[in-house]
Order: structure tokens, then C-alpha cells, then sequence
């Protein structure tokens, strides 16, 4: 079990816009900020939102990130094969140190 | 560009200890504010902390593995290492190291490695 939860699953058409949340509490979410990360097939995970909403250079702007109390949320407009990953929120919790959502697999249909 | 380079014994004997060494390149462990990860992947499973090291030398660790878990850094080869005594089958994953550096308050993961199965096997 997971301390921060995320659906299991997302499916979309190419060129269609995808949300993935993040659901926490106030000992994470709720007084820190969120990361989100991508991995591919086979990869490791690679940084893709920070700060809630903040892009690392060389990371397009279809990908986005917010947050509101104590969830976050993921979106990805113009979705592309290439897209197709695990999706993982992560934050820092007072009293469990880091932690991770379950991971989201994306389906580009 | 820092890079990240995990090593070590790919099968391990349960209740022995598994040590695993992340070489950094392209940057220091004891330079900047960062700190440097212990992360593992069971098979089709989420990401778990382990712990982390700082640059300043102190530690954090997952309170579910603190007991069984040390992690250190060799500055002269920019090395930190991860040790995990009493293995059991549940400690077989893939172990990445990471390091995270922070813009404002928050730190992130920036930097993987490209992470090395370790299975638990009599």
C-alpha cells in the first residue's frame, strides 16, 4: 500500500489530454512539494515535474503539473505513442521520509 | 552532466548483507547541496525509499528498513555506498542510486542511475 495513491491506469487516443492524480495527506502533500516522474519500459525513472509545477529543461510544455491541498495532479495534452510509461508523483512525508505514489500506467490507444 | 553508475553482486544468499556502490561522475558527493538516494523497483511493482546520504555526511533511512540499513560515501572516489544486512527474498528489486537537488525548498530527483537487479536466491 502506497502512502500517496494514484489510479492504476490511464488510457487515451493520440492527440487527446490525460490527467493522472495524486492523492495524499497533510503530512506530505499537503506541506511539501510534488515531483512527478516517467519511466519508460525497461528505464529508469526520469524527472518530468518538480516544485508542483515547475519543468526541467527539455521537458515540453504538453506536460504540466498542479497541486491543491493535499492532491496533485499530472497532465499531458497531445499525447504521443512515445508517451506510453509508468508515471510516479513523490514527496517528502514527516514522519515516512520519501515517498511515491503506486505508479500510473499509461495507455496510449 | 552528472552520471550515476551502480555496482555490485547481482545475487545475494538470504540473511546475508547486500552491498551496493553508486559512482558519480561529472560532479562530487561533497560538493553543493545535495543529497544521494537509495531507491529500489521489485519487479512490476512502485518505487521504495531507502535512504539517502547528504552532502554534508548525515543520513535519513526508511523507517520500515532503518534497522537493516547504512549508507555511506568515499569522497576520494565519489563513491556512496548502500549496505542491507539480513536479505531476504523481499529485498530482490532493482536498485537505483539518485541524487536530488533542490531550486527553492523542496528536493527532487534529477539524476538516476540506471539501476541493477539484485535478487535473493539460496
Amino acid at each position: 500500500q502506497s502512502v500517496l495513491t494514484q489510479p492504476p491506469s490511464v488510457s487515451a487516443a493520440p492527440g487527446q489530454k490525460v490527467t493522472i492524480s495524486c492523492s495524499g495527506s497533510s503530512s506530505n502533500i499537503g506541506n511539501n512539494y510534488v515531483s512527478w516522474y516517467q519511466q519508460l519500459p525497461t528505464t529508469a525513472p526520469k524527472l518530468l515535474i518538480y516544485d508542483d509545477n515547475k519543468r526541467p529543461s527539455g521537458i515540453p510544455d504538453r506536460f504540466s503539473g498542479s497541486k491543491s491541498g493535499t492532491s496533485a495532479t499530472l497532465d499531458i495534452t497531445g499525447l504521443q505513442t512515445g508517451d506510453e510509461a509508468d508515471y510516479y508523483c513523490g514527496t517528502w512525508d514527516t514522519r515516512l521520509g520519501e515517498v511515491f505514489g503506486g505508479g500510473t500506467k499509461l495507455t496510449v490507444l | 552532466q552528472v552520471q550515476l553508475q551502480e555496482s555490485g553482486p547481482g545475487l545475494v544468499k538470504p540473511s546475508e548483507t547486500l552491498s551496493l556502490t553508486c559512482t558519480v561522475s561529472g560532479g562530487s558527493i561533497t560538493t553543493g547541496s545535495h543529497y544521494w538516494y537509495w531507491i529500489r523497483q521489485p519487479a512490476g511493482k512502485g518505487l521504495e525509499w531507502i535512504g539517502r546520504l547528504y552532502t554534508g555526511g548525515t543520513t535519513d533511512y526508511n523507517p520500515s528498513l532503518k534497522s537493516r540499513v547504512t549508507i555511506s560515501g568515499d569522497t576520494s572516489k565519489s563513491q556512496f555506498t548502500l549496505i542491507l544486512s539480513s536479505v531476504t527474498a523481499a529485498d530482490t528489486a532493482v536498485y537505483y542510486c539518485a541524487r536530488a537537488s533542490k531550486e527553492v525548498t523542496r528536493y527532487f530527483l534529477d539524476f538516476w542511475g540506471l539501476g541493477t537487479l539484485v535478487t535473493v536466491f539460496s
